[in-house]
């Protein structure tokens, strides 16, 4: 299956602080790219959808303001958490489709915690 | 109310035994997948599927576009089965719309 990397893997950052966090796609094409978070306890919600060339797509409750993305090539996408607060605690996962079909692969993830 | 709901949400299984999941969606989905979510958080892909039957060893998974389901079925649970499963249906563009997840615990 195609590889996808996220880094940092695991993050703490004070109340009102933002933290960056980066998406790697290796040995294919990430034309979009699709971010995602798990709250504790919760299911996979979309945060926005991404893709090259084309204006980002957020989804209801999550926004530009909050949740900046930057998708300048094929390989590549960031999203920062801008004031972070303690709703925003969880799992965020970049995933973009695989070679010849829609088949999604995500990245390990990476765990935000907010003091 | 949840687009795509899963069931049970959690469920225990004796090593060697069999059991099935199941996503019930109400969007109108073109592709379902299936994952595994490891302790560590990563989801692994289990099954990609389009309307249709998908086996892989132990595991079977099938699409129904027209009654708007899909299935998961395990074969001979073993220990490294444990873990939280969510099926995921897709109905435009790349996105995903994800179930609430299925805990397992097999034990021996």
């Amino acid at each position: 299956g195609a590889l996808v990397y996220q880094y940092p893997r695991r993050t703490i950052c004070k109340s009102g602080t933002s933290m960056r966090m980066e998406c790697q796609a290796v040995g294919f094409q990430a034309t979009s790219v699709a971010w995602y978070r798990q709250s504790p306890q919760k299911t996979f919600e979309l945060i926005a959808l991404s893709t090259v060339n084309s204006a980002i797509k957020y989804e209801q409750n999550f926004t530009q303001e909050k949740f900046p993305i930057s998708h300048p090539n094929l390989s590549f996408s960031s999203m920062t958490v801008l004031n972070a607060y303690l709703e925003d605690r969880g799992l965020y996962l970049c995933g973009a489709p695989g070679l010849g079909d829609a088949e999604q692969f995500f990245g390990p993830g990476t765990r935000l915690t907010v003091l | 109310g949840d687009k795509v709901k899963q069931s049970p949400s959690a469920l225990s299984l004796q090593e060697g035994t069999n059991s099935a999941l199941r996503c019930n969606f109400s969007i109108a989905a073109t592709t379902v997948q299936w994952f595994l979510q490891n302790p560590r958080g990563s989801l692994i892909n289990l099954f990609y599927l389009v309307p249709g039957t998908k086996e892989n060893g132990r595991l079977k998974s099938t699409f129904n576009s027209k009654e708007s389901y899909s299935t998961l079925h395990i074969r001979d649970a073993q220990l490294e089965d444990s873990g939280t499963y969510f099926c995921a249906a897709e109905d435009m563009g790349y996105k995903l719309t994800f179930g609430t997840g299925t805990s397992l615990l097999v034990d021996p």
